[in-house]
């Protein structure tokens, strides 16, 4: 089974707090995801990537960063929080599309910024 | 215009119901379709997914897909409470980049015992 962990399932911070929510999967999987979901807005890819040290921005990628230094992990760094980024962030990985498009995803971190 | 379009619901079933839960998108690109299953405080899980035309069967769910008319719809059978979730469409596009999927906002389904 393909096993997608997220480093937090709550947290709370508060403004201009630099915030890292880290993501683990251990299916040596290419391509890694970020996204928010957030209600009546469905999910929003903030960025991906599709190899080491590789990324490309999503949909909304103002006010984060992504880093991935090894094929397993994907980090999302929030530079300085602030209220409305307040939403349940969800990590996701897959095979390169001519293998595969579906994508996998970890259990979510809910972030609340106060 | 939103590439993928999802009634939002909320939709709200007896127990034993036929379900019926649809998508629509823009894209004529677009070469492979998906449904997603999200318990409330769970990531998604995949559902079923299919690259034609037609329906595509699994248990009590029914996926279909008319690519002339760019509408997707997954059927439940006999839902059952454990039914209960958000349901999101996911559509994709076969080519060289990752990005591969536009998610649908979400229907979040009530089956009542």
């Amino acid at each position: 089974d393909v096993k997608v962990t997220q480093s937090s399932r709550y947290l709370v911070k508060r403004t201009g707090e630099k915030v890292f929510l880290e993501c683990v999967q251990d299916m040596d999987h290419e391509n890694m995801f970020w996204y928010r979901q957030d209600p009546g807005l469905g999910l929003r890819l903030i960025y991906f990537s599709y190899d080491v040290k590789m990324k490309e921005k999503g949909d909304i990628p103002e006010g984060y960063s992504v880093s991935r230094e090894k094929k397993e992990r994907f980090s999302l760094i929030l530079e300085s929080a602030s209220t409305n980024q307040t939403s349940m962030y969800l990590c996701a990985s897959s095979l390169r599309p001519a293998l595969s498009p579906t994508q996998y995803f970890g259990p979510g971190t809910r972030l609340l910024v106060l | 215009q939103k590439e993928v379009e999802q009634d939002p619901g909320p939709l709200s079933v007896p127990e034993g119901a036929i379900v019926s839960l649809n998508c629509t998108y823009s894209n004529s690109a677009f070469q492979y379709f998906m449904w997603y299953r999200q318990y409330s405080r769970k990531g998604p899980e995949l559902l079923m997914y299919t690259y034609s035309s037609g329906n595509k069967e699994d248990g009590r769910f029914t996926a279909q897909v008319d690519k002339s008319s760019k509408y997707i719809s997954l059927f439940i059978r006999d839902s059952q409470p454990s039914d209960s979730a958000t349901y999101l469409c996911a559509i994709g596009i076969s080519s060289g980049s990752a990005r591969q999927l536009t998610f649908g906002s979400g229907t979040q389904l009530t089956v009542l015992p």
